[in-house]
């Protein structure tokens, strides 16, 4: 079946730093989300990707549609500790395909 | 916040016991997804719904069926729970899929633990 492959796993990181994850995949999609997973809640989508190429942001958020259509980026600048949580990134094709999830810790 | 509830939130049930959790959404949303979320393993995809009586396999199929009866309600039934179902199950309904994007929105969650 499909799969992505999202990294790092985790990521344990200093209040103010900024940090990158990516999700790749060997198919090719015509859309990529990221979702957020606070601690004992359901995901909830930070943003969505339709283009190949596309940057899109969201406060200090920022994810990329790889220009390839097989993956993405999520970066996120100054982290603060709320931005604790699990990022997951998605693809909808009927079927709505998670990845693996990256885990990000911030301490003050 | 999206209508979706689910049911029970918590359940502890015996091996070998058939449990159903049910999920309820108010959005009259054409797809609904049942997932598993496991550490290391994200969520898994175990059935889907694209419209009433319509459902198609996951990923992670095996041990469990659903139905849709009516567009507001899904339901995911482990026919006979075993350990390794034992996991936190989450629903999800999106308006559109595939080139429709619209936003998926999930549940609380359903934490089973089997015995």
């Amino acid at each position: 079946g499909q799969q992505l492959n999202q990294s790092p796993q985790s990521m344990f990181i200093q209040e103010g730093e900024d940090v990158s994850m990516n999700c790749t995949s060997s198919s090719i999609f015509n859309t990529w989300l990221w979702y957020k997973q606070d601690p004992g809640e359901g995901p909830v989508l930070l943003i969505a990707l339709y283009k190949a190429g596309e940057l899109t942001s969201n406060g200090r958020l920022t994810a990329q549609f790889g220009i390839t259509r097989k993956d993405s980026f999520l970066n996120i600048s100054a982290s603060i500790p709320s931005d604790v949580g699990i990022y997951f990134c998605a693809v909808n094709t009927d079927k709505l395909i998670f990845g693996t999830g990256t885990r990000l810790q911030v301490f003050p | 916040d999206a209508g979706i509830t689910q049911s029970p939130r918590h359940k502890v049930t015996e091996t070998g016991t058939p449990v159903t959790l049910r999920c309820h959404q108010t959005e009259n949303h054409r797809y609904m997804y049942w997932y598993r979320q496991d550490p290391g393993h994200g969520l898994r995809l175990i059935h889907y719904s694209y419209g009433v009586k319509d459902t198609d396999k996951g990923e992670v199929s095996d041990g469990y069926s659903v139905s849709r009866s009516k567009t507001e309600d899904f339901l995911l039934t482990l026919e006979s729970a075993t350990s390794s179902q034992t996991s936190v199950y989450f629903c999800a309904i999106s308006a559109t899929g595939g080139k429709g994007y619209t936003e998926a929105f999930f549940g609380q969650g359903t934490r089973l633990t089997v015995v």
